[in-house]
């Protein structure tokens, strides 16, 4: 199956910093998403972005499917912002997850 | 409001006794699916559907039992309930995956069997 590779896992900032978020995959997606997900739990959908840029507010993304990755940005972080990003990817009918990368805002 | 709900948030069960988690989707999406998030594991797919009386196996669906009668439900069926199923649930539901769909996903279902 598809393989999803998230960097860097693990990332702290300062507040007001700018960071960016990369996701590898290793075959063609139909379909490819970034989520946060809050301290609660709660998975809450940045973009749906299988190829092109998106910009919304702070955050942007950007994914270069013929060469499988995708960067997710986010500019002035502020402290919630943190929790943990993950990007999935669709290939087929087969959906998979990257391990996430851990963001913690500092004030 | 276009929503995936779960019930319940949070269950703690004793490990044998049979429980359901329901997920409903109100945004008449043929595809459903459940998922299970563990630490450093990340989210890993039980089973989908991919439509009514459609269902199909996932990556982990040891343990697990789904049915699709309706379009809009999706329940997840733990019949004999054991400690390595604590995790956290999540059910996910989208227009026809092949082509590309944007999944929504629920709040998730945070389940401790003791």
């Amino acid at each position: 199956g598809i393989q999803v590779e998230q960097s860097p896992p693990d990332l702290i900032l300062q507040e007001g910093a700018n960071s960016t978020l990369r996701c590898n995959f290793s075959d063609s997606v139909n379909n490819l998403q970034w989520f946060h997900q809050n301290p609660w739990g709660q998975l809450i959908n940045l973009f749906y972005i299988p190829s092109g840029t998106k910009q919304n507010g702070r955050l942007s993304a950007t994914t270069v499917a013929t060469e499988r990755y995708s960067l997710l940005y986010i500019s002035s972080s502020q402290t919630t912002d943190s929790g943990v990003y993950f990007c999935a990817v669709l290939s087929d009918n087969d959906m998979r997850f990257g391990a996430g990368t851990r963001l913690t805002v500092k004030p | 409001e276009a929503q995936v709900t779960q019930n319940p948030r949070y269950l703690i069960t004793v490990t044998g006794k049979k429980l359901t988690v329901t997920c409903s989707q109100n945004m008449n999406h043929e595809y459903m699916s459940w998922y299970r998030q563990d630490p450093g594991l990340g989210l890993r797919q039980i089973y989908y559907s991919m439509n009514v009386e459609v269902t199909d196996k996932g990556d982990v669906p040891e343990g697990y039992k789904v049915s699709r009668k309706e379009k809009r439900n999706f329940p997840l069926i733990l019949e004999s309930p054991s400690p390595n199923q604590t995790s956290l649930y999540f059910c996910a539901s989208s227009s026809p995956l092949a082509f590309g769909a944007e999944q929504y996903f629920g709040p998730g279902t945070r389940l401790t069997v003791t």
